[in-house]
């Protein structure tokens, strides 16, 4: 079956210090999400990439979608402890496009 | 803040007992989801309403049992729990059921089952 797969699965940074999470799928994706959840928190829709190659920006944040939409990536420049918190990319089901198929998580953790 | 609202925050519940979870959006979104999640794991579908009518069961126990009382409620009323299912338990609504909707989840429930 179709599998999301994020690496790594923590990152420990130094405030200041980039970073980056990357998610790969088994299949080809129609478009990708990426979420944020903060410690005891909930997850917190981020941005979607619908286009192959795509690249969008937020402040800080940098995220691309692959030229085969199979692949996605998320950047942080310079952390900030508001940073904090586990980053989830999630895709459409191969056979329901309304199931999310969501990655493991990349949890950031900054150190001031 | 969240547009999604979860009541309650927390609620601990022994295995024989009844409750019910809720949940609440006003952003006219008109599907709506359970999720549920274990500790440093993704969320984990459980059910998907879309106008109203259930349109995803994800092979979830019958002790726990949705219910979408209008296009802005839903609930999921739980009994006979076991100390396994406790979780974080997550509504989210999306403006329709395409992979092309963002969802927005409400805070959760954090439950424990004793």
């Amino acid at each position: 079956g179709q599998q999301v797969m994020q690496i790594p699965q923590y990152q420990h940074v130094q405030e200041g210090e980039d970073f980056t999470t990357y998610c790969n799928s088994s299949t080809t994706l129609s478009n990708i999400q990426w979420y944020k959840q903060r410690p005891g928190g909930h997850p917190v829709f981020l941005i979607q990439l619908v286009k192959s190659g795509e690249v969008k920006k937020q402040k800080r944040l940098t995220f691309q979608f692959g030229e085969a939409k199979k692949n996605s990536s998320l950047h942080i420049t310079a952390t900030q402890t508001t940073d904090v918190g586990t980053y989830f990319c999630a895709g459409p089901n191969e056979t329901s496009g309304s199931r999310l198929t969501f990655g493991e998580g990349t949890q950031l953790t900054v150190n001031p | 803040d969240t547009e999604v609202t979860q009541t309650p925050k927390h609620l601990v519940m022994g295995m024989t007992n009844k409750k019910s979870l809720k949940c609440e959006q006003h952003m006219g979104h008109r599907a709506m989801y359970w999720y549920k999640q274990k500790a440093k794991k993704p969320p984990e579908l459980m059910f998907v309403y879309s106008y109203e009518k259930l349109s995803i069961n994800e092979s979830v126990p019958s002790r726990f049992s949705p219910e979408c009382p209008n296009s802005s409620l839903l609930n999921l009323h739980l009994h006979a729990l076991q100390p396994e299912d406790s979780a974080l338990y997550l509504c989210a609504s999306s403006r329709a059921r395409d992979s092309g909707s963002p969802l927005h989840f409400g805070n959760g429930t954090r439950l424990t089952v004793t």
